[in-house]
């Protein structure tokens, strides 16, 4: 299957900054981006689906100003947590969809994010 | 999108055949079912879809009730490799491929 990868796969920053996380679609066009959350112990909740080169759409309840996404290509999605809480600690996970596979996801290994 | 309902665990052991029950009692008919499911610690990958008709795959086979508001995944042979939360998702054929809404799922242990 297509292969998705995430980077970094765990970072640590300090309360207040801002942290970038790159998901890329390695062989092939991803023309839709995803992006999930998922606290532990708990499901992935959708965060915002993104197309490439148009502003992402956003779940209900997900503040846009602080999760700003990216789709600037049609491999490459990023995500930046603006100014980083603790309560923003979680696994950040994407998917991809695209190109010639059109019945399933292909996901991302995930990106733990804990902010100290 | 239409629920789903699932237990929250299941035990299994190597190399025994295991059911995942997934209850989708308002199932549109437009309604795929999809189910994936997540290793510890990893992102989730894909299992198996279908619309009505049972489906199978080198993973699993996908068995979908005639009324379709249940369905079940099975493993024909567990292995440990296997031991994850599975997901059953519906997702309306008109919406968009890979815009997912995950339920809470079966965590599945598989005994040695």
């Amino acid at each position: 299957g297509a292969v998705v990868s995430q980077h970094p796969s765990r970072v640590i920053c300090k309360s207040g900054t801002s942290v970038k996380i790159e998901c890329r679609s390695l062989d092939f066009q991803a023309t839709t981006m995803f992006w999930y959350r998922q606290f532990p112990k708990q499901s992935l909740m959708l965060m915002a689906t993104s197309n490439e080169g148009s502003k992402a759409t956003y779940e209900q309840g997900v503040e846009k100003d602080k999760f700003l996404i990216n789709h600037a290509s049609l491999t490459l999605s990023t995500l930046t947590v603006t100014s980083a809480h603790p309560e923003d600690s979680s696994f950040y996970i994407c998917s991809a969809t695209g190109g010639w596979q059109n019945t399933e996801a292909f996901f991302g290994q995930g990106t733990r994010l804990t902010v100290v | 999108d239409a629920k789903t309902t699932q237990p929250n665990s299941m035990e299994s052991n190597e190399e025994e055949p295991v059911h995942l029950p997934c209850n989708h009692s308002t199932i549109s008919g437009t309604d795929y079912i999809h189910w994936y499911r997540q290793l510890p610690s990893q992102g989730p990958e894909y299992v198996i879809h279908g619309l009505t008709s049972n489906v199978n795959n080198r993973m699993a086979s996908l068995a979908i009730a005639e009324d379709r508001k249940s369905s079940t995944l099975i493993l024909h042979r567990a292995t440990l490799r296997d031991a994850a939360v599975y997901y059953c998702i519906l997702r309306d054929r008109g919406s968009t491929l890979g815009r997912l809404y995950f339920g809470r799922g079966t965590q599945l242990t598989v005994w040695p």
